[in-house]
Order: C-alpha cells, then sequence, then structure tokens
C-alpha cells in the first residue's frame, strides 16, 4: 500500500499568483500522477511524472502553466502557475504500486484551490 | 483518451437495496477495470477490481459483473448501507509491464446516496 499527504489541503488565490502542491509518498515509488478534479465530476490526468524523466502532460495541459518536479521516488510537486478562477479546481497526487498479479492506483485526499 | 461511459449520474437506494452502476467501454485494449470509491474531502480509495478473464468477482457485499463481449461492466452493492453513501467511479487501462503506461482513464462518476 501507499500513504500519499498533499500540502496544502485548500487554499484561496489571488488572480495572477501561483501555487504550489506538495505530494509526499511514505514508500519508494516510480510511477506518480497529477489529476484535477472539478467538484461533483470525474478526474482528469493533468500529467504523469516519473522518477528519472520529465513529466508527460495530457492535451489540454502544458509545462508553463502546470510545471511538475520529481526529484526522488518518495517527492513531486505541482505548481499552479498565473491562476485564474477557471483553475479553481480538486488537485490530486496518484501513485502507483506495483504488485506480483496487479498494480494498484493510491489517491491523496487532494488539495481544494479556489481563486479568486 | 478513450471513454469509459458510466451511469446513472446519481442513485439513490433503501437501506438493505441493492444498487448498481454501469459502465461501458471502447477501446477493446483495456484489460484492468477497477472501481474507486470516493468520500467527501477524501480521494478516491479503490473498491474492487476485475480483469477481463473472469465474468465475475465478489468482495463482500460488491460484486463486478463484466460483459467482454458488450465491452460493459457493472458494479453491485448487496445490502446497501448508509455508509456506502459515496460517489463511486469506474475505470479502466491497459496494464503493461513498462514503468510509464499506466494510466486509468475514469467514467464520470455516480454518486450513491443511501436512505435509512
Amino acid at each position: 500500500s501507499a500513504v500519499i499527504s498533499q500540502k496544502p489541503s485548500r487554499d484561496i488565490c489571488q488572480r495572477g499568483t501561483s501555487l504550489t502542491i506538495q505530494c509526499q509518498v511514505d514508500s519508494q515509488v516510480t510511477m506518480m500522477f497529477w489529476y484535477r478534479q472539478q467538484p461533483g465530476q470525474s478526474l482528469t490526468l493533468i500529467a504523469t511524472a516519473n522518477q528519472g524523466s520529465e513529466a508527460t502532460y495530457e492535451s489540454g495541459f502544458v509545462i508553463d502553466k502546470f510545471p511538475i518536479s520529481r526529484p526522488n521516488l518518495t517527492f513531486s510537486t505541482l505548481t499552479v502557475s498565473n491562476m485564474s478562477p477557471e483553475d479553481s479546481s480538486i488537485y490530486l497526487c496518484s501513485v502507483v504500486v506495483r504488485g506480483l498479479a496487479k498494480n494498484i492506483q493510491y489517491f491523496g485526499a487532494g488539495t481544494r484551490l479556489s481563486v479568486l | 483518451q478513450q471513454q469509459v461511459k458510466q451511469s446513472p449520474q446519481s442513485l439513490i437506494v433503501q437501506k438493505g437495496g441493492i444498487s448498481i452502476i454501469n459502465c461501458a467501454y471502447e477501446n477493446t485494449a483495456f484489460d484492468y477495470f477497477p472501481w474507486y470509491q470516493q468520500f467527501p474531502g477524501k480521494g478516491p480509495a479503490l473498491l474492487i477490481a476485475i480483469r477481463p478473464d473472469v465474468s465475475e468477482k465478489k468482495e463482500g457485499r460488491f460484486t463486478i459483473s463484466f460483459n467482454k463481449s458488450a465491452k460493459q461492466f457493472s458494479l453491485h452493492i448487496m445490502d446497501s448501507q448508509p455508509g456506502d453513501s459515496a460517489t463511486y467511479f469506474c475505470a479502466a487501462s491497459v496494464l503493461s509491464s513498462g514503468a510509464g503506461s499506466y494510466q486509468l482513464t475514469f467514467g464520470k462518476g455516480t454518486k450513491l446516496s443511501v436512505i435509512p
């Protein structure tokens, strides 16, 4: 299993500023993902952040807007840059723990971001 | 991303009743179908998952039924309890031995309310 801690749990930010979200995992994991979830909506993958390689962004998400760091196997950050009210959402960190017969994906509790 | 279509969007069930949530997928390469449960203020948590080599998997009160030819799978919650009230997401992926290729495609979610 994996326990994921995200900081901050919530924040209210002003338009034009940036927020860095931290994700700490209690075990070493290779595969890490960042998702966005609008309230009451499904999860949208922002990027895959595997240690040792550049983050891979999904369509509609760019590195300039959502820079990601992955300095080691237990930690990652996602920055939401030059924020606008449209960035108000829940941001979730997720990791995959590989097992003998299956992989299991775990999620953090999320960071609830409101942009004024 | 290939879609995973989930229905219904919301569901109200009496305590002790059966909750049924359905999902359909398009990508025949999908070979892993998990269900996630999300309580308010929490990240999604893996509930139960199935591979396409079996038609049914049961864990306690939770059962996945899988129909490969119809490209459909469903979650059944027997003897539904108020504590089961949450949002349920189906998902699908192509399991891979490669470190960077594990990616879940989520349905839009079903908000389940179990009333006493």
